[in-house]
C-alpha cells in the first residue's frame, strides 16, 4: 500500500542553524509532494510544495528537493528561528488523489 | 482566497450520543471534501473523501456506519459522528479541494470530547 517514512521524528537545533527533515515514499507515480507546518491545536498550514517535474524549489529560508529516482524529498529549513518551532509533515499524492501524511517531526529550535 | 471553516471548534458530549460537524468552504466552490483524524503526537489520517452529491469514498478500517457524511453542495461537507464513544475522541480536520491542483485546503479543525 501507499506509505511514507518520515525522519527524524525529532530534531533540536540552535537557532541560527539548519534543519533537514527527509520523507522516502512509494509510490512511484506520485507527482505532488507538500510540506505542513503544525502547531499544536492548530490546523496543517502548507509551507511548500513540488510537483514530479521540478528537482528543486526555495522560498526564502525554505527549501524542497525531490529526488525520483530514489523516492525521496526534502525540507531544508535555513537560519531557524524559535517560531520555526512546530511539528512538520511531508505528504504525496497522485493526481487528483488523497494525500498520504508522513509521521511527522518535531522540531524545537533553541533561542 | 480559499478559506475553509469549521463548526464547531470543539465539543463535549456523553458516550452514546452523536455529534455533527460542519466544513464549508467560503470564497470557492470544493469538488472535493476530505476528513481527517488526528489522535494527539499522531499525524493526520484519513478517513474518507466526499464528492459533491456522491456517496463518501471510506479508507479502510473506517466504519462508514459511525462517521457519516454528507457532501449536499459544493461548499458544505457534514461529518457526523454516531453513538460517540470515549476512543472517538480527537481533532477532526477536514480540507477542501478545488478541480485541478493537488493543493487541499485546510479547516480549522473540531476537538471533540466524549465523556
Amino acid at each position: 500500500g501507499e506509505n511514507v517514512e518520515q525522519h527524524p521524528s525529532t530534531l533540536s537545533v540552535q537557532e541560527g542553524d539548519s534543519a533537514v527533515i527527509k520523507c522516502t515514499y512509494s509510490d512511484s507515480a506520485s507527482n505532488y509532494f507538500p510540506w505542513y507546518k503544525q502547531e499544536l491545536g492548530k490546523r496543517p498550514q502548507l509551507i511548500i510544495d513540488i510537483r514530479s517535474n521540478v528537482g528543486e524549489k526555495k522560498d526564502q529560508r525554505i527549501a524542497v528537493t525531490l529526488n525520483k529516482t530514489a523516492k525521496h524529498f526534502s525540507l531544508h529549513i535555513t537560519e531557524t528561528q524559535p517560531e520555526d518551532s512546530a511539528v512538520y509533515f511531508c505528504a504525496f499524492s497522485r493526481g487528483f488523489q488523497k494525500l498520504v501524511f508522513g509521521t511527522g517531526t518535531r522540531l524545537l529550535v533553541s533561542p | 482566497g480559499a478559506v475553509v471553516s469549521q463548526h464547531p471548534s470543539w465539543v463535549i458530549c456523553k458516550s452514546g450520543t452523536s455529534v455533527k460537524i460542519e466544513c464549508r468552504s467560503l470564497d470557492f466552490q470544493a469538488t472535493t471534501m476530505f476528513w481527517y483524524r488526528q489522535f494527539p503526537k499522531q499525524s493526520l489520517m484519513l478517513m474518507a473523501t466526499s464528492n459533491e452529491g456522491s456517496k463518501a469514498t471510506y479508507e479502510q478500517g473506517v466504519e462508514k456506519d459511525k462517521f457519516l457524511i454528507n457532501h449536499a453542495s459544493l461548499t458544505l461537507s457534514t461529518l457526523t459522528v454516531t453513538s460517540a464513544h470515549p476512543e472517538d475522541s480527537s481533532f477532526y480536520i477536514c480540507s477542501a479541494s478545488i478541480e485541478g491542483p493537488n493543493e487541499q485546503f485546510f479547516g480549522p479543525g473540531t476537538r471533540l470530547t466524549v465523556l
